[in-house]
């Protein structure tokens, strides 16, 4: 299995503040790599896709990079909305998809 | 608008088997992967397989021994069935849409509202 390790694992920070959390993968998958939001008691929602693509929807303060093994997701200004749960899931390897363990980003 | 909704029954006992389906409404089946997902109360996300509507599916080497997947054209369904449960499969169970059977985008970008099973005796 291809392991996905997210950094860091929980955050703090403020409305307006810019954040990175990076995502890592064991091997090489090219720009096969998703991020997902989680908010408490909802499905995980779908933000980047293919590294850098922005999902249909999701606002332009999210911003994707990074190819290969490793990667980032941004959020360039943060809005009370955007506390909750982030995943990274690596779609090269089908046998099996995985994903990161999760960062939890939190009002400081 | 894509829509997927899912049901099945939300408490097993060790040894039963897990039944979930879930329905496609608003768009075509036939052109896209089918997906479960499952997540343990206050854990992560881990893929169990996907399905396409040919009933051409992949499975998760850890689980495929316990899991069956299947797919109805003529409902635009597909259901998930885990056999030999234990307590270790307690977790909320996500249906969603995977890739295009011919435009690879790599994420999950439409789910349904998940289902909680839980495993008790």
């Amino acid at each position: 299995d291809i392991q996905m390790t997210q950094s860091p694992s929980s955050l703090s920070a403020s409305v307006g503040d810019r954040v990175t959390i990076t995502c890592r993968a064991s091997q090489d998958i090219g720009s096969w790599l998703a991020w997902y939001q989680q908010k408490p008691g909802k499905a995980p929602k779908l933000l980047i896709y293919a590294a850098s693509s922005l999902q249909s929807g999701v606002p332009s303060r999210f911003s994707g990079s990074g190819s290969g093994t490793e990667f980032t997701l941004t959020i360039s200004s943060l809005q009370p909305e955007d506390f909750a749960i982030y995943y990274c899931q690596q779609a090269k390897s089908v046998l099996p998809y995985t994903f990161g363990q999760g960062t939890k980003l939190e009002i400081k | 608008q894509v829509q997927l909704q899912q049901w099945g029954a939300g408490v097993l006992k060790p040894s039963e088997t897990l039944s979930l389906t879930c329905a496609v409404y608003g768009g075509s089946f036939n052109s896209f992967y089918w997906t479960w997902i499952r997540q343990p109360p206050g854990k992560g996300l881990e893929w169990i397989g996907e399905i396409t509507h040919s009933g051409s599916s992949s499975l998760n080497p850890s689980l495929q021994s316990r899991v069956t997947m299947a797919a109805d054209t003529t409902k635009n369904q597909f259901s998930l069935r885990l056999k030999s449960v234990t307590a270790a499969d307690t977790a909320i169970y996500y249906c969603a849409r995977g890739n295009g059977l011919y435009i690879r985008s790599g994420g999950f970008d439409i789910w349904g509202q998940g289902t909680m099973i839980t495993v008790s005796s």
